[in-house]
C-alpha cells in the first residue's frame, strides 16, 4: 500500500494559520488523499479529502501538488480546539486504507 | 443522521480471558464496517473489515476474530487475551465502495493485565 510521510509534531500559535505537510511519493493515479484528526481519547474525525484539485470546506483547505506527490492541510486560523493528531492517508478508489501511521501531533499555544 | 455506537467504553481483563466488543451503526444500510486498534503511542492499525453480513476480511493474523451477524452489527472477539492485545479499539463505517469517508465510533479502551 502507498505510504505517507508526516512530521511527528508541529506547533502553532492560536489565531495563526497552520500548514501541515504530507509526502506521498508513491501515490497511484486512483488514490484519494484523506485527512483525519484525532483528539485525545476520541476516535478519528474526517477533515477533508481530494484527488487532484485543491479542496475547501468549513474545517480546512487541502492543497495538492501538481504531481500529487505531496499535499498540505491548511487550518486558516488555529484554535486551541484544533490541537490533535492529524493523519494523512491514501485511500484507494477500489480498496481500503490499511494503516493511519502516527500522524502529526499539532500543539496550539495561546 | 447516522450514528455509531461502541461498548463498553473501557474494559480491564485478565490475560487468558475471552473478549467481546460490539459495534452498531444506525441510520444507514449496507455499510462497510471496520475494526482498528491503536496501541499506546502508535497509529491506527486496520484489523478487520466487512462489506456485508458474514463477510470478514482480516488484515493482520492474530488471536482476534470478527463477526458480522447483522447488517449494522460488527463484533470483535478473542478466546484468550494476550497482554499485547491492550489498546484502543475503534469501530468505523463507510458507505459501500472504496475511497469513501470513514466515520469512527467513540472507541473501547482495553487493558489486559
Amino acid at each position: 500500500d502507498a505510504k505517507t510521510t508526516q512530521p511527528n509534531s508541529m506547533e502553532s500559535n492560536e489565531e495563526e494559520p497552520v500548514h501541515l505537510p504530507c509526502n506521498h511519493s508513491t501515490i497511484s493515479g486512483t488514490d484519494y488523499i484523506h485527512w483525519y484528526r484525532q483528539l485525545p481519547s476520541q476516535g478519528p474525525e474526517y477533515v477533508i479529502h481530494g484527488l487532484t484539485s485543491n479542496v475547501n470546506n468549513r474545517m480546512a483547505s487541502l492543497a495538492i501538488a501538481e504531481d500529487r506527490k505531496s499535499s498540505t492541510l491548511i487550518l486558516h486560523r488555529a484554535t486551541l480546539r484544533d490541537a490533535a493528531v492529524y493523519y494523512c492517508i491514501l485511500w484507494p478508489n477500489s480498496g481500503y486504507a490499511l494503516n493511519f501511521g502516527k500522524g502529526t501531533s499539532l500543539l496550539v499555544t495561546p | 443522521s447516522q450514528t455509531i455506537h461502541q461498548w463498553p467504553a473501557t474494559l480491564v481483563q485478565p490475560v487468558g480471558s475471552p473478549l467481546s466488543l460490539e459495534c452498531t451503526v444506525e441510520g444507514t444500510s449496507n455499510p462497510n464496517l471496520y475494526w482498528y486498534r491503536q496501541a499506546a503511542g502508535r497509529g491506527l492499525q486496520l484489523l478487520f473489515y466487512s462489506v456485508g453480513i458474514g463477510q470478514i476480511s482480516s488484515e493482520v493474523p492474530q488471536n482476534l476474530s470478527a463477526s458480522r451477524p447483522q447488517d449494522r452489527q460488527f463484533i470483535l472477539s478473542s478466546k484468550k487475551l494476550l497482554l499485547s492485545d491492550s489498546g484502543f479499539y475503534l469501530c468505523a463505517w463507510s458507505v459501500r465502495g472504496g475511497g469513501e469517508t470513514q466515520y469512527f465510533g467513540p472507541g473501547t479502551r482495553l487493558l489486559v493485565l
